[in-house]
């Protein structure tokens, strides 16, 4: 069974600082891990993902997250944090084809300071 | 917008009644996801349909079923309601298998009374 594991149910970073969101998972097979990003009383939408290949995985709005095997991370990082990243963030796990639901972490909420 | 269409946006209802969820998916995806998000449990994974069959099941209650039709709307039907089952109930679709997207709708939120 997989996993996840978001460290930190609340982050607050100045505007201009950099984000840093965790992210651990467990899985006993290679996993696909997703960040998605919930905006009040919105849907969920896919910051970025990794399946396979380069390590380092560049999404929407200035994200990126690094793939970590050896430490089963998936992070999220932004350099400088806008206004408009507030918001609640999910790292998600999903396997392979018969067992493609995603298991979420508990979630990070970000806060902005002006 | 993510393509993903749920209605309604809100249902207000009463302990021990009955309601229809409804979403279409994404146009030419033939999987579809439920989730519940509630802020005891979190998000969590109901069930998945693919193509009209049932494909996998989650944390389901016996008192919710779901359903994907031959034009690939799905519906998750709640029964007997209780007031633990107000939630925002979320729709996902994908194209199926592994790795893939899953888009999600706006949800509908569901207060039990």
């Amino acid at each position: 069974a997989q996993s996840v594991t978001q460290l930190g149910s609340h982050v607050s970073v100045s505007e201009g600082a950099l984000v840093l969101l965790r992210c651990n998972y467990s899985s006993s097979v290679p996993p696909y891990l997703f960040w998605y990003v919930q905006y009040p009383n919105q849907g969920l939408q896919l910051l970025l993902k990794y399946t396979t290949g380069a390590t380092l995985v560049k999404g929407i709005n200035g994200f990126e997250a690094e793939f970590k095997k050896s430490e089963t991370s998936f992070h999220l990082t932004k350099p400088s944090a806008h206004m408009s990243d507030a918001a609640e963030y999910f790292c998600a796990v999903s396997l392979n084809f018969g067992n493609e639901k995603l298991t979420f972490g508990t979630g990070t909420r970000l806060t902005i300071i002006p | 917008d993510s393509g993903v269409t749920q209605t309604p946006k809100h249902l207000i209802t009463a302990t021990g009644q009955r309601v229809t969820l409804r979403c279409s998916p994404r146009s030419g995806d033939l999987s579809v996801y439920w989730y519940q998000q509630s802020l005891d449990q979190g998000l969590q994974f109901l069930i998945q349909y693919y193509n009209g069959e049932e494909r996998a099941k989650g944390n389901i209650l016996e008192r919710f079923s779901a359903q994907q039709f031959p034009d690939l709307h799905s519906e998750l039907n709640l029964s007997s309601l209780e007031l633990g089952d107000s939630a925002l109930y979320f729709c996902a679709s994908s194209v199926g298998g592994g790795g893939n997207i899953q888009y999600f709708g706006a949800g509908t939120r569901l207060s039990v009374l």
